[in-house]
């Protein structure tokens, strides 16, 4: 299986804050990577897919980018709805495996 | 819009197997597009893909659950299912049900439900 390694596992942050996680491929899977954020108790919602490309209604302060076997979120200029946890996923091959997740707290 | 709503035990005993059925309102399991597909999440295991299916019937297993795991659909029902036998106390998860894009990402997700294994 591929392993999908997100750094950090946490990080603080302000309101209006720059952050960029990290998500890294134990093989190169090209640009076959989502990223998604998940609230406490609800469901994980794609953000992100081929490592680009941003899903409909996502506000374009969020970003991806890289290719390979390295990948980067980032999202500019946090605002409160932003905290929470980041996932990553691997859509290279089968199984389809997750990062252990970052989450993303309140400074 | 596309809903999914998974049903089904919240409790199962050691050794029995598990049925969980997904139900989609607002668009249809025979689309051609689609795969259909359960993730579970665990504090231990973290998100875990347990497998698809595709309105035909083809099925997707991860390999590590592949010799417990049946997935099938209905396509009359708009419902496709889970089953996932000889459950230990490590099966114990949310399971999610979810809609795959053909790039293999899940766009649209079930709220999912909580299956606590104990005797």
């Amino acid at each position: 299986d591929i392993q999908m390694t997100q750094s950090p596992s946490s990080v603080s942050a302000s309101v209006g804050d720059r952050v960029t996680i990290t998500c890294r491929a134990s093989q190169d899977i090209s640009r076959w990577l989502a990223w998604y954020q998940q609230k406490p108790g609800k469901a994980p919602k794609l953000l992100i897919s081929a490592a680009s490309s941003l899903q409909g209604g996502v506000p374009s302060r969020f970003s991806g980018s890289g290719s390979g076997t390295d990948f980067t979120l980032t999202i500019s200029g946090l605002q409160p709805e932003d905290f929470a946890t980041y996932y990553c996923q691997q859509a290279s091959s089968f199984p389809h495996t997750f990062g252990r997740g970052t989450k993303l707290e309140i400074k | 819009q596309l809903q999914l709503q998974e049903s089904g035990p919240g409790l199962v005993k050691p050794s029995e197997t598990l049925s969980l059925t997904c139900t989609v309102s607002g668009g249809s399991v025979s689309s051609s597009e689609y795969y259909w597909g359960w993730i579970r999440q665990s504090p231990g295991r973290g998100l875990e893909w347990i497998g698809a299916i595709y309105y035909s019937g083809n099925t997707y297993y991860n390999p590590s659950l592949k010799s417990r795991v049946t997935i099938s659909i209905d396509t009359s029902k708009n419902q496709f299912s889970l089953n996932l036998s000889s459950m230990t106390a490590a099966d114990t998860a949310v399971y999610y049900c979810a809609r795959r894009q053909p790039g293999n990402w899940f766009d649209t997700w079930g709220q999912g439900t909580l299956v606590t294994v104990s005797s």
